[in-house]
């Protein structure tokens, strides 16, 4: 059993590139999320997908598009990247949301945009 | 809105010391409390958590009280290994009623040291 697994594990881009980050879970779970790391700032939540067919915006959207493809996959996309954006991605998912069901995370993507 | 504040870190221990990190928050209503572990190179695992106010989450000689009067969820544990290296995340997730309904907000983390 995967879980939640991403790609790529490591990304450097250059300013004005563009690039999709990949997400998939094999737990059937309906709802799924796309966090950013940064060093002293914790996670912060960048858009989420309460269910197939549907998203919204997290608490940092500004510079991101998503598309839920379907149940099982979930990908976040840089139209044009900054220096900015250099953090540490994750994504997770759980059976559904809102609810006291557990999010799972993958393992994250280091982006660095130079 | 929501808010998760954690100690200042890094905090480096001996093997077999006594841990505690602070974590308090602020938040309307009655939300769920819980600490996640990132170890290195992987994803956030979910540790304990808590629903309501005093209850206390535990997991793998982990504890952690959910204290409504101070807005704190303090983790502890009694005696650390080299293997709890990691960082630790406090969380939220707001409750029922509330635009944060089901979203998740993390304190900062605190790294984890820990010394044979």
């Amino acid at each position: 059993n995967a879980g939640v697994t991403q790609t790529p594990k490591f990304q450097v881009l250059k300013t004005g590139q563009s690039m999709t980050l990949q997400c998939a879970q094999d737990m059937n779970h309906n709802s799924m999320y796309w966090y950013r790391q940064d060093p002293g700032m914790g996670l912060r939540l960048i858009y989420y997908s309460a269910s197939e067919g549907t998203t919204d915006k997290g608490e940092v959207p500004n510079g991101y598009n998503v598309s839920r493809l379907n149940k099982r996959e979930f990908s976040l996309r840089l139209e044009s990247a900054a220096p900015s954006q250099t953090s540490v991605y994750f994504c997770a998912s759980s059976l559904a949301a809102p609810s006291s069901y557990e999010q799972y995370f993958g393992p994250g993507t280091r982006l660095t945009v130079t | 809105g929501n808010s998760v504040t954690q100690m200042e870190g890094p905090v480096t221990l001996s093997e077999e010391a006594f841990l505690t990190i602070n974590c308090t928050y602020t938040a309307t209503g009655y939300p769920s409390l819980f600490w996640y572990v990132q170890y290195p190179g992987e994803g956030l695992q979910l540790l304990l958590k808590a629903t309501k106010a005093d209850d206390k989450g535990s997991n793998k000689g982990f504890e952690a009280t959910y204290r409504k009067e101070t807005t704190s969820f303090h983790l502890e544990k009694g005696s650390v290994q080299v293997s709890d290296s990691a960082v630790y995340f406090c969380a939220l997730r707001g409750d029922a009623g509330g635009t944060s309904y089901g979203k998740l907000t993390f304190g900062q983390g605190t790294i984890l040291t820990v010394h044979p």
